[in-house]
């Protein structure tokens, strides 16, 4: 099994509202990863957690809240978005680490009103 | 920091002519070099990548890629391309030692049946 699985597929909020995104993989990878992609632009990284440890924050605003709960979950938690954070958000996982082949789950397409 | 052009933004090709991707990325330092691929409607998926030896790298479908350090280059190439290559294709750079990967814009490649 090489798939990373996200749900929801679709999700638009108003700006007061709270949700959360939700990434699963069940190949043992032990590093995860989400992404933040804009229309016509690269996914550009947010957070990396390896061995369920937040090793990176590329400076995301704090309306942005990843979560680790096992090595095979992976959440981010929204809450006070801003319209200019509609975009694709992507999850990936790697075997151990950044420099190993990443696998993409297909996104969950943000909207915010 | 590191950062990855991707000069080519749309290519349209006819089917069984080749193909060649132009990537650079800005940094001094020892790199891991990936190229990714993005079917319509699907996951990003690796193409291949470059640790470290030959600097010749042959990936999935006919792929490969050669680095050339002096030109912080690394380019994509395909001999003779197939409509199934129609996809986005991206490059992306992790600087060793450091857990950041920075993809390049992506190139739109269109293949003519």
């Amino acid at each position: 099994d090489t798939e990373v699985t996200q749900t929801p597929k679709h999700l638009v909020m108003g700006m007061t509202n709270k949700k959360s995104l939700k990434c699963e993989q069940h190949m043992g990878h032990r590093a995860m990863y989400w992404y933040k992609q804009k229309a016509k632009k690269p996914p550009e990284l947010m957070f990396v957690y390896s061995y369920e440890k937040l090793s990176i924050n590329e400076s995301v605003p704090s309306r942005f809240s990843p979560e680790c709960p096992n090595s095979s979950l992976l959440n981010l938690h929204l809450h006070a978005l801003q319209p200019e954070d509609s975009a694709l958000y992507l999850c990936a996982s790697s075997q151990w680490g950044i420099t190993d082949t990443q696998y993409f789950g297909p996104g969950t397409r943000l909207t915010v009103l | 920091a590191q950062s990855v052009s991707q000069h080519n933004h749309h290519v349209i090709l006819s089917e069984a002519a080749s193909l060649e991707l132009g990537c650079n990325y800005s940094y001094g330092g020892t790199v891991n070099l990936f190229w990714y691929v993005q079917y319509p409607g699907q996951h990003l998926q690796l193409l291949l990548k470059y640790f470290s030896g030959d600097p010749l790298v042959k990936g999935i479908k006919g792929f490969e890629a050669e680095f050339i350090k002096s030109k912080f280059s690394f380019n994509l190439r395909k001999p003779s391309v197939q409509w199934s290559d129609t996809a986005e294709y991206f490059c992306a750079v992790n600087a060793l030692n450091n857990n950041d990967m920075r993809f390049g814009a992506g190139t739109r490649l269109t293949v003519k049946p």
